[in-house]
C-alpha cells in the first residue's frame, strides 16, 4: 500500500496562469478530502468526495477553485488564474475511518 | 464560532517531561483523530479514537465524549517528539474533518 499519492510534489506558476493538482487515494477508501495549509492560516479544508460524489465544497474559494473526482482512482484540483495568495501547501486526505494524508504538494505562485 | 479548540498553542520541554496536550470540541462528533505534524512535513495519524483510552507507546489518547475534550499525553519526551500535534473531529452524517489549530511541541535536550 502506497498510500496517498499526490503530484506534483512541487509547482511554480505564474500569476494569472492555471494549476492542476492529483491526488491518488488509497485503494478502497470511500472519502476523499481536499486541504490546504499555510503558516498563517493553518490547516483550511476546501472539499471532499464520498463515493465520487461531491459532499461539502463549502472551503473552495468559489471563483477560480474547482474539483472532481471522476473514477475511484483519483481526484484534481484545479486553480485557474492563480494569484499569490493561492500559494500554500495543498493536501490530500482519504478514509474509511481513520484519515490518511499525503506527503502534499507545494504551490507557489510568482 | 471555532468547533474545535487545542492547548496549549505551544509548549516547551525538557527530554523525560511528560506533556498534556488538549482538545476540546463544541459540537458532537462522530470521531476524534489526532495527528503529528513535523515541520515541512505531512500529517501522520497517532490515534483513531473516538471515545475511551487507546495507548501506543509512549502515547495515550483519551477521549471523553459527555465532556467534550480529548486529550493526548507524552510520557517521558525525547527530542524526536517535536512538532505540531492537531487534533480532528468528525461530525456525525458524514461531515467534513474538522482541525484544531495544532500544539506547537519542542523537546530540548
Amino acid at each position: 500500500n502506497a498510500g496517498v499519492i499526490q503530484t506534483p510534489r512541487h509547482k511554480v506558476t505564474g500569476k494569472g496562469q492555471e494549476a492542476t493538482l492529483w491526488c491518488e487515494p488509497i485503494s478502497g477508501h470511500s472519502a476523499v478530502f481536499w486541504y490546504r495549509q499555510t503558516i498563517v492560516q493553518g490547516l483550511e479544508f476546501l472539499t471532499y468526495f464520498r463515493n465520487q460524489a461531491p459532499i461539502d465544497d463549502s472551503g473552495m474559494p468559489k471563483e477560480r477553485f474547482s474539483a472532481q473526482m471522476p473514477n475511484q482512482s483519483h481526484s484534481t484540483l484545479k486553480i485557474q488564474s492563480t494569484q499569490p495568495q493561492d500559494s500554500a501547501v495543498y493536501l490530500c486526505a482519504s478514509s474509511l475511518e481513520t484519515l490518511y494524508f499525503g506527503s502534499g504538494t507545494r504551490l507557489t505562485v510568482l | 464560532g471555532q468547533q474545535v479548540q487545542q492547548s496549549p498553542a505551544s509548549l516547551v520541554l525538557q527530554e523525560g517531561e511528560n506533556a498534556e496536550l488538549q482538545c476540546n470540541f463544541s459540537t458532537s462528533l462522530n470521531s476524534m483523530q489526532w495527528f503529528y505534524q513535523r515541520p515541512g512535513g505531512s500529517l501522520v495519524s497517532l490515534f483513531y479514537n473516538p471515545s475511551g483510552t487507546k495507548h501506543s507507546g509512549r502515547l495515550t489518547s483519551t477521549t471523553v465524549i459527555k465532556e467534550r475534550r480529548s486529550s493526548l499525553h507524552i510520557s517521558s519526551s525525547q527530542t524526536t517528539d517535536s512538532g505540531t500535534y492537531l487534533c480532528a473531529l468528525e461530525r456525525p452524517g458524514g461531515y467534513k474533518v474538522v482541525f484544531g489549530s495544532g500544539t506547537r511541541l519542542l523537546v530540548s535536550p
